[in-house]
């Protein structure tokens, strides 16, 4: 069974840091890209990042260009999303989605809660 | 960056009603385009993708067509399971753009 499963969110000061992972399991994890999508209380759907199957493209949101750094280790089947400089429009629930150019965004994470507030 | 507009923003609708949500992009993105459902505190769930390829396990009411600039989600008779808010996105290039979403709800 094909499951993608975000950790890592939580409660975090403005200008704060935190790490957010998803760990993948059911497929053949180095075959797909990884997406990072969140979404605010209430909106809509944002993509922030993204990251190719063997690291060798990345690309990301202009919103959370240069504050946020999308990696991979295909060895632990993980994707991880380390957020510095986070504002209060950082607040949401991101989830971690997989991508192929046959499979496009066909399964998604749970989500995981990203607070940020003083 | 692709702008993705999808009308209408809020629609009610009946059980057995047919049912279309419009996707248009501020540039020709060919074919590649997805529709996504989600319900409250879920994740988003696939249903067409490549425009108007059904996603396994979808439902055949659910079908998608268009190409370029325009596309069409279209639920051919509307289910309970149905009333959720649904989302276009676009793959053609990055940023990977979404829709701003149309929510279904019940009238």
């Amino acid at each position: 069974e094909v499951q993608l499963v975000e950790s890592g969110g939580g409660l975090v000061k403005p200008g704060g840091s935190l790490r957010l992972s998803c760990a993948a399991s059911g497929f053949t994890f180095s075959d797909y890209s990884i997406n990072w999508v969140r979404q605010a209380p209430g909106k809509g759907l944002e993509w922030v990042s993204s990251i190719s199957s063997r690291s060798t493209y990345i690309y990301y949101a202009d919103s959370v260009k240069g504050r946020f750094t999308i990696s991979r280790d295909n060895a632990k089947n993980s994707v991880y999303l380390q957020m510095n400089s986070l504002r209060a429009e950082d607040t949401a629930v991101y989830y971690c989605a997989r991508f192929t150019t046959s499979s496009w965004f066909d399964y998604w994470g749970q989500g995981t809660l990203v607070t940020v507030s003083s | 960056d692709i702008q993705l507009t999808q009308s209408p923003s809020f629609l009610s609708a009946s059980v057995g009603d047919r049912v279309t949500v419009t996707c248009r992009a501020t540039q020709g993105i060919s074919s590649y385009l997805a529709w996504f459902q989600q319900k409250p505190g879920k994740a988003p769930k696939l249903l067409i993708y490549a425009a108007s390829t059904l996603q396994s396990g979808v439902p055949s009411r659910f079908s998608g067509s268009g190409s370029g600039t325009e596309f069409t989600l279209t639920i051919s008779s509307l289910q309970p399971e149905d009333f959720a808010t649904y989302y276009c996105q676009q793959l053609n290039s990055y940023p990977r753009t979404f829709g701003q979403g149309t929510k279904v709800d019940i009238k």
